[in-house]
């Protein structure tokens, strides 16, 4: 099964405009982080936001919110305010057990994120 | 402060040869991890070096192998290159008890098996 599932392979909105890309994720472990990262034609992975399984308040950061419904199983990013700077491709991931250890994250398919004039 | 930084940033090898990709940590990490990103994918986990050992190891064959070294670096070496292995391969590095796990990534190597 898939741990980690993005369905949304493209996406577009217009500059300024707000935009959600969604992210669902499968685990039986009650301690995992959900993170999201931004890649760029560039290739680097940049790191956008964090999402403990017992942060009780989703997290933002800037610009980037993650909407964090545990019942669901449902991490989505949602970006305000978008900028053409933003066009880039899109990772939801999952790292399992504890954050005192570095464990690998598994990641999903990717979202490409488009921004138009 | 230098980031992630890997070498070659693109190479071109052809079937059956062998390939060594290499990593410089974040200054003050001392976990790497290696990933292989193909077109279109995301990345998949390769395997994890912490104090020169290697700590896990995801789904890859004996021909994916690692060092790491005393300054943190790392090597990546890839034996007898599949036209399969043509990907994106990135390098993360980290705190091994960081409080979020937050991994920091290189630009990656672009290796292309012909």
């Amino acid at each position: 099964a898939q741990k980690i599932t993005q369905t949304q392979p493209g996406m577009f909105v217009q500059e300024k405009e707000a935009v959600t890309l969604d992210c669902t994720y499968d685990t039986s472990d009650p301690s995992y982080g959900l993170f999201w990262y931004k890649q760029p034609s560039s290739g680097e992975m940049i790191f956008l936001i964090y999402q403990g399984s017992y942060d009780q308040q989703n997290a933002t950061e800037g610009r980037y919110s993650l909407n964090f419904q545990k019942a669901r199983k449902s991490a989505n990013l949602v970006i305000s305010a978008s900028q053409l700077g933003d066009s880039a491709m899109y990772f939801c991931a999952m790292r399992e057990g504890h954050s005192g250890s570095a464990r690998q994250l598994t990641f999903g398919s990717g979202t490409q994120l488009t921004v138009l004039p | 402060d230098a980031g992630v930084t890997q070498s070659p940033t693109h190479l071109i090898k052809t079937r059956g040869q062998q390939v060594t990709l290499r990593c410089s940590p974040k200054s003050g990490h001392d976990t790497v991890s290696w990933y292989q990103q193909a077109l279109g994918q995301g990345p998949q986990f390769i395997f994890q070096y912490y104090e020169e050992e290697e700590r896990q190891r995801g789904n890859f064959p004996d021909r994916f192998s690692g060092h790491q070294f005393p300054n943190y670096s790392s090597e990546l070496n890839v034996n007898a290159l599949l036209l399969g292995d043509s990907a994106l391969y990135l390098c993360a590095s980290s705190f091994p008890s960081g409080t979020t796990g937050e991994l920091f990534f290189g630009e990656g190597s672009r290796l292309t098996v012909l």
